[in-house]
């Protein structure tokens, strides 16, 4: 069974453009999430979707979207990248939600300049 | 709001030496436990759970035991080995998500 598969794995960007981040969940996961890792700021939630329907979300500024199609594949984008976006994006999948266990991909590394 | 606090690293063992990482939690309710490991370069993968007081989670040599007394899921193994060296996270459920504790790395020197 295939895991949690995130692309790109490494982005640069400057400053105020915007960037779009892909994770294909494991087969027959309908829930995603979305979570933000930085050295300072450790592990951050940012929302998740379940069947195309986001559920739950974090306290990031509005600049920070996603969402999830009927394949339950999931997008996540930033607009107006900031200095401070610069982290390792993790999407994590599971069958019903974040109670179960969530299985992660190895994450998209942006570095913003 | 609900928290998890974990000790600070890094951890530096000799191999076959006993582990404890320690984490303690704040909580409203009845959360689930976990604790999650990261390789370098890796996503997390989940090393294990427990759902409710007195529960233990085990898997790979490793414990933890959920205690609400003492808001406590230490974690524990008996004898590492350098293949263990890795971040370690302590995180609690709550609605929707994971709230994750800052992590400890663990290096385990031969």
């Amino acid at each position: 069974k295939a895991g949690v598969t995130q692309t790109p794995r490494y982005l640069i960007k400057t400053r105020g453009q915007q960037v779009t981040l892909s994770c294909s969940p494991i087969s027959g996961h309908r829930s995603v999430s979305w979570y933000q890792q930085t050295p300072g700021q450790g592990l951050q939630f940012l929302f998740e979707y379940f069947s195309e329907t986001q559920r739950n979300k974090g306290n990031f500024p509005g600049r920070f979207s996603g969402r999830q199609f009927s394949n339950s594949r999931s997008e996540m984008n930033v607009s107006t990248l900031e200095l401070g976006d610069s982290a390792l994006y993790l999407c994590a999948s599971s069958l019903v939600g974040p109670r179960e266990k969530l299985f992660f991909g190895s994450g998209t590394q942006l570095s913003v300049l | 709001g609900n928290s998890v606090t974990q000790m600070e690293g890094p951890v530096t063992l000799s191999e076959e030496a006993f582990l404890t990482i320690n984490c303690t939690y704040t909580a409203t309710g009845y959360p689930s436990l976990f604790w999650y490991v990261q390789y370098p370069g890796e996503g997390l993968q989940l090393l294990l759970k427990a759902t409710k007081a007195d529960d233990k989670g085990s898997n790979k040599g490793f414990e933890a035991t959920y205690r609400k007394e003492t808001t406590s899921f230490h974690l524990e193994k008996g004898s590492v080995q350098v293949s263990d060296s890795a971040v370690y996270f302590c995180a609690l459920s709550e609605t929707g998500k994971l709230i994750f504790g800052q992590g400890t790395t663990l290096q385990v020197k031969p």
